[in-house]
């Protein structure tokens, strides 16, 4: 089946970049999103990225993917505390049935 | 933008009662409801996924007659917890999908049951 794999934690000093990565296994997604989730909140998408594109920038935020290596990364550039959170990697597609499926979820810890 | 507005956001009750969560999306038609369940540091873990006017399509390991999901319009999706017992405390998070897909599938605000 489907499967979306991310790394568990990242810590990063303020104004540093962050990277989160995440592969996926399911070559016809048609969409990749990246949500966030605030503690006790529910989950808030960042942005998205249709599969044929391999780049789409977004203010701080830039989506790079790789479609040959199934590979998706978010960059977040000039990390604020404010950013600390969990960020979920997920793949969708078109159509009422598909389910999309999520990652466990990168705790991204930003410390002064 | 897209919203979906679930509520209680908390809610305490007591083993054997029963508890329900509405989701209702303000500005769009909701086509399909899915519901899932968040355990501490964990992922979110799909529970059932519902179409307008539809029976809900239940996952593997999800008792249908204790979370009873019912998805009567385009707007508005409640997840009744039936008979809760403590283990049924958790966080649970509805999100909705629309006609287009690219606005990806909006989520409500969660809801944290406990149940004592």
């Amino acid at each position: 089946g489907e499967d979306v794999e991310q790394s568990l934690f990242l810590s990063v000093r303020e104004g540093d970049s962050s990277v989160i990565n995440c592969t996926y296994t399911d070559s016809s997604s048609t969409y990749l999103y990246w949500y966030k989730q605030e503690p006790g909140a529910g989950l808030q998408l960042l942005t998205y990225i249709f599969s044929n594109m391999d780049m789409k920038q977004d203010q701080r935020l830039t989506v790079l993917l790789n479609k040959k290596d199934k590979h998706l990364s978010l960059r977040i550039a000039d990390t604020q505390t404010g950013d600390s959170a969990i960020y979920f990697c997920a793949e969708g597609g078109t159509g009422g049935s598909y389910i999309p499926t999520f990652g466990r979820g990168t705790s991204l810890i930003v410390h002064p | 933008g897209a919203v979906v507005s679930q509520h209680p956001s908390w809610v305490i009750c007591k083993s054997g009662t029963s508890v329900k969560i509405e989701c209702r999306s303000l500005d769009f038609q909701a086509t399909t409801m899915f519901w899932y369940r968040q355990f501490p540091k964990q992922s979110l873990m799909l529970m059932a996924t519902s179409n307008e006017g539809s029976k809900a399509t239940y996952e593997q390991g999800v008792e249908k007659d204790k979370f009873l999901i019912n998805h009567a319009s385009l707007t508005l999706s409640t997840l009744t917890v039936t008979s809760a017992h403590p283990e049924d405390s958790s966080f649970y998070i509805c999100s909705a999908r629309g006609r287009q897909s690219n606005y990806g599938y909006t989520f409500g605000s969660g809801t944290r049951l406990t149940v004592v």
